[in-house]
């Protein structure tokens, strides 16, 4: 355990859904990260979120939305997806300005887009 | 554009072989290097490198930065069946926003 929980830990969807993922952290880290990892290749920073506030945005489309009402909470909030989106969502925390900021993981979203 | 790249991309070694996986970057305004080891979902921290030629050891692994000549190495010695998984080499630059550029990773098997 990390630290870092996500939910919900599959998700099979629709083009045509809405959906959230939820990411929480309980490591008292002020900044939180969405990457996307798909089959055979590097792990894609989407967004990071520094004390609550968007940071980077990693030319994301916008069928993805992010939110971040707290330090220790992040969602991803879906709609309109397409079957390439179709990958492995992991959120990460990390406690930036401190001498060593390590990103820590979550166990990750399994997203399936039919 | 910051680069890392991971070689090999993978690997079949036997229980009790040492291994060596690779890592260089390209990227401006280096600040560190990250290890993490990737089973089934969450990666794990393994190491942070920040300066050259100073050996990070944690059991049977160990980690070296060279910023003269961009790369990094991970060792893991006497293998056993446990440490099969992905290792994921990552580079953070200074002034980047906690912002990580990962290469594809190394997926080791260790077989019996």
């Amino acid at each position: 355990e990390t630290g870092v929980t996500q939910t919900p830990r599959h998700l099979v969807m629709g083009m045509t859904n809405k959906k959230s993922l939820k990411c929480e952290q309980h490591l008292g880290h002020n900044a939180m990260y969405w990457y996307k990892q798909s089959a055979k290749k590097p792990l894609e920073l989407m967004f990071v979120y520094n004390f609550k506030e968007q940071t980077e945005n990693n030319s994301v489309p916008s069928r993805f939305s992010p939110e971040c009402p707290n330090s220790s909470h992040l969602f991803l909030h879906l709609h309109t997806l397409q079957p390439e989106d179709s990958a492995l969502y992991l959120c990460a925390s990390s406690q930036a300005g401190a001498s060593t900021d390590t990103q820590y993981f979550g166990p990750g979203t399994r997203l399936t887009v039919l | 554009e910051d680069k890392v790249v991971q070689s090999p991309l993978s690997l079949v070694v036997h229980e009790g072989d040492t291994v060596t996986l690779n890592c260089s970057y390209e990227v401006t305004n280096f600040r560190s290097l990250l290890w993490y080891k990737q089973e089934k979902k969450a990666p794990t921290f393994l190491f942070m490198l920040t300066s050259s030629g100073i050996e990070k050891k944690s059991g049977r692994l160990s980690s070296i930065l060279d910023k003269k000549e961009l790369f990094s190495i991970l060792n893991i010695t006497a293998t056993q069946t446990g440490d099969s998984a992905v290792y994921l080499c990552a580079v953070e630059v200074r002034g980047g926003g906690n912002k990580l550029t990962f290469g594809t990773g190394t997926q080791l098997k260790v077989e019996l």
